[in-house]
């Protein structure tokens, strides 16, 4: 299986602030990944796929890179709506399909 | 718009059978791969299983190999899940999703239905 680590854990920043999360994979899986939104009692949410492409709807200030085994997610600005937890998710292979452990933005 | 309705949770004792049902609106079902994902109580999401659009291949996690079926009906719009041989593990929210932007990415979901399996 091909693992998904993602750091930090747990991000505390302000209203405002530029906001990186990496994502790491064991192995190298070209640029097959995406990234989801998270909030509490809801169901993910698509951000971005093929690590760079922002889905349909989604605001500028997200952005997506990477490929091989390095992958970031980044806002620009972060606003309210955007604390939530992120997971990152490898499609290279589908057996199995896999997240990373998550990445909770917390208010500062 | 796209609107995905699980159905099918509940409360099961260990080693008793479930099937969950997913009602697809707002786009064209037959088209497109469909998902299970699940997410235990205060972990990340897990995938569970994904059919073909036409039902012809079907892929599972090892986790749910030989236990869980996927299955679609792309009369009815609908998507299931039969969950046979549960596990006090398999405890968690079950979520459809689709796999329109790309077969292997989950771009709409479902609110989800929780299945709890305990004595």
């Amino acid at each position: 299986d091909i693992q998904m680590t993602q750091s930090p854990s747990t991000l505390s920043a302000s209203v405002g602030d530029r906001v990186t999360i990496t994502c790491r994979a064991s192995q190298s899986i070209s640029d097959w990944l995406a990234w989801y939104q998270q909030k509490p009692g809801k169901a993910p949410k698509l951000l971005i796929y093929k690590a760079s492409s922002l889905d349909s709807g989604v605001p500028s200030r997200f952005s997506g890179s990477g490929s091989g085994t390095e992958f970031t997610l980044t806002i620009s600005s972060l606003q309210p709506d955007d604390f939530a937890t992120y997971y990152c998710q490898q499609y290279n292979s589908y057996s199995p399909l896999t997240f990373g452990g998550g990445t909770k933005v917390e208010i500062k | 718009q796209v609107q995905l309705v699980e159905s099918g949770g509940g409360v099961v004792q260990p080693g008793r059978s479930l099937r969950l049902s997913c009602a697809a609106s707002g786009f064209t079902f037959s088209s497109y791969a469909m998902h299970w994902v699940r997410q235990a109580p205060g972990k990340g999401p897990e995938w569970v299983a994904v059919i073909l659009y036409d039902g012809t291949n079907k892929y599972y996690a090892d986790s749910v190999k030989g236990r869980f079926t996927i299955s679609r009906d792309n009369s009815k719009n609908t998507l299931y899940l039969q969950m046979n041989s549960l596990r006090g593990d398999d405890t968690a929210v079950y979520y459809c999703a689709s796999g329109k932007v790309q077969w292997l990415v989950f771009d709409y979901w479902g609110q989800g239905t929780l299945v709890t399996v305990s004595s």
